[in-house]
């Protein structure tokens, strides 16, 4: 079965710092990747996605990931956090079964950004 | 364009009581979801709607929770009775078929 794994629960980082969060997948096909993120009181709301194409996928608010097939890894950056990006982040996978638009998450990582 | 609603934001019952939710996806979305969020937690699936025929409900606990989709627009999910562990966040979902979802604000399920 597929499964999303996302290492660090909680992120700290200070305000124009690096942002890094871990995303890995099992899947013995390269599956259709995401990032979400979700605001207090909110739903989630899509980053940015991977499907084929350019490994280098560029979103919204200044967020990218990066598609490694060969690590399993879809890890997202954003060169300087802003406190607005304070919120949770999850991965997730779409199985590459075709027609069927299932999403699996990852547990979540809460990114805090400090003055 | 409105995005997904759900009502209500909140809800606290107690235990053995019924509880329903309800979606309104976004216009022509004919996909809906329903997830199960716990605190700490990323979203589980629980059904999945293709116009009116739910076509994956699996993970649904059938004992307990119910869910409809009439006329394939609003859907109501519902839990009766509700328990303890039912405490947690429930998400609606939609897409246009198999594109990306939108995620509604959920409603934060308190059970005493």
């Amino acid at each position: 079965a597929q499964s999303v794994t996302q290492l660090g629960s909680h992120v700290s980082v200070s305000e124009g710092a690096l942002v890094l969060l871990r995303c890995n997948y099992s899947s013995s096909v390269p599956p259709y990747l995401f990032w979400y993120v979700q605001y207090p009181n909110q739903g989630l709301q899509l980053l940015l996605k991977y499907t084929t194409g350019a490994t280098l996928v560029k979103g919204i608010n200044g967020f990218e990931a990066e598609f490694k097939k060969s690590e399993t890894s879809f890890h997202l950056t954003k060169p300087s956090a802003h406190m607005s990006d304070a919120a949770e982040y999850f991965c997730a996978v779409r199985p590459f079964s075709g027609g069927y638009n299932k999403l699996i998450f990852g547990a979540g990582t809460r990114l805090a950004v400090h003055p | 364009e409105a995005g997904v609603v759900q009502s209500p934001r909140y809800k606290i019952i107690e235990k053995k009581q019924p509880v329903a939710f309800w979606c309104n996806p976004i216009s022509g979305h004919n996909t809906l979801y329903w997830y199960r969020q716990n605190l700490g937690q990323g979203p589980e699936l629980l059904i999945r709607y293709e116009n009116e025929e739910a076509v994956d409900d699996s993970q649904l606990p059938k004992d307990r929770f119910s869910a409809e989709r009439l006329k394939g627009v609003d859907s109501t999910l519902k839990i009766q009775p509700a328990e303890l562990g039912d405490s947690a966040v429930y998400l609606c979902a939609s897409s246009l078929e198999g594109h990306e979802q939108y995620f509604g604000p959920g409603t934060r399920l308190t059970v005493t």
